[in-house]
């Protein structure tokens, strides 16, 4: 069964950093692209990042070019988001997705990261 | 990027069909069949339903077929049922190598 866990979610002030994790198991982690959506409060879902299997290519949406970076690290099966320069508008519960070409098949369960002084 | 356009709301009664749409560009929808639909209830991540457009992950019940038409993504549900109420997200792959999802749909079972 596949399973996707994110971690390191928390409160953090503006201009803060914080690196989410996102371990996997239940299938071969090195051999899917991955991808990062995020959901503020109340809101709609939106699309943050993805990666490729060897983490040589990665593509992020506007709103965080510049400010995040995904990795991921095939020998412990974990994708991760680094996150800087944070902003009140970056608070949201952020979920880690498996690819499927044309979608996202597995989800995590999310965590929720709170950007506020 | 600016989000897919869906309606805010649909309902409909128990057996009825409903169908929500995905309104985007030659630049997402329309340039790739590279179009997914998610179901979302309160406090769950999402579920994938359908992706390149019309296919149906193992496990997600037939009542659900997708369809795409130049710019617009279609989800038809038919035969509604009480466990159908949910937000449900449209996703597209676009051509700056990124993602866009939908402003998303609360379907209402009556």
């Amino acid at each position: 069964e596949v399973q996707l866990v994110e971690s390191g979610g928390g409160l953090v002030q503006p201009g803060g950093s914080l690196r989410l994790s996102c371990a996997a198991s239940g299938f071969t982690f090195s051999s899917y692209w991955m991808h990062l959506i995020r959901q503020a409060p109340g809101k709609g879902l939106v699309w943050v990042s993805r990666i490729n299997t060897d983490g040589s290519y990665t593509s992020y949406a506007d709103s965080v070019k510049g400010r995040f970076t995904i990795s991921r690290d095939n020998t412990k099966n974990t994708l991760y988001l680094q996150m800087n320069s944070l902003r009140a508008e970056d608070t949201a519960v952020y979920y880690c997705a498996k690819d499927l070409t044309g979608g996202h098949d597995s989800w995590g369960q999310g965590t929720l990261v709170t950007v506020s002084s | 990027q600016s989000a897919l356009t869906q309606p805010a709301s649909v309902s409909g009664s128990p057996g009825q069909s409903i169908t929500i749409s995905c309104t985007g560009s030659s630049s997402d929808i329309g340039g790739y069949n590279y179009v997914s639909w998610y179901q979302q209830h309160p406090g769950k991540a999402p579920k994938l339903m359908i992706y390149d457009v019309i296919k149906r992950p193992s496990g997600v019940p037939n009542r659900f077929s997708g369809s795409k038409s130049g710019n617009t993504a279609s989800l038809t549900i038919s035969g509604l049922q009480a466990e159908d109420e949910a937000d449900y997200y449209c996703n597209s792959y676009t051509s700056s190598s990124t993602y866009v999802f939908g402003t998303g749909t609360k379907v209402t079972v009556l």
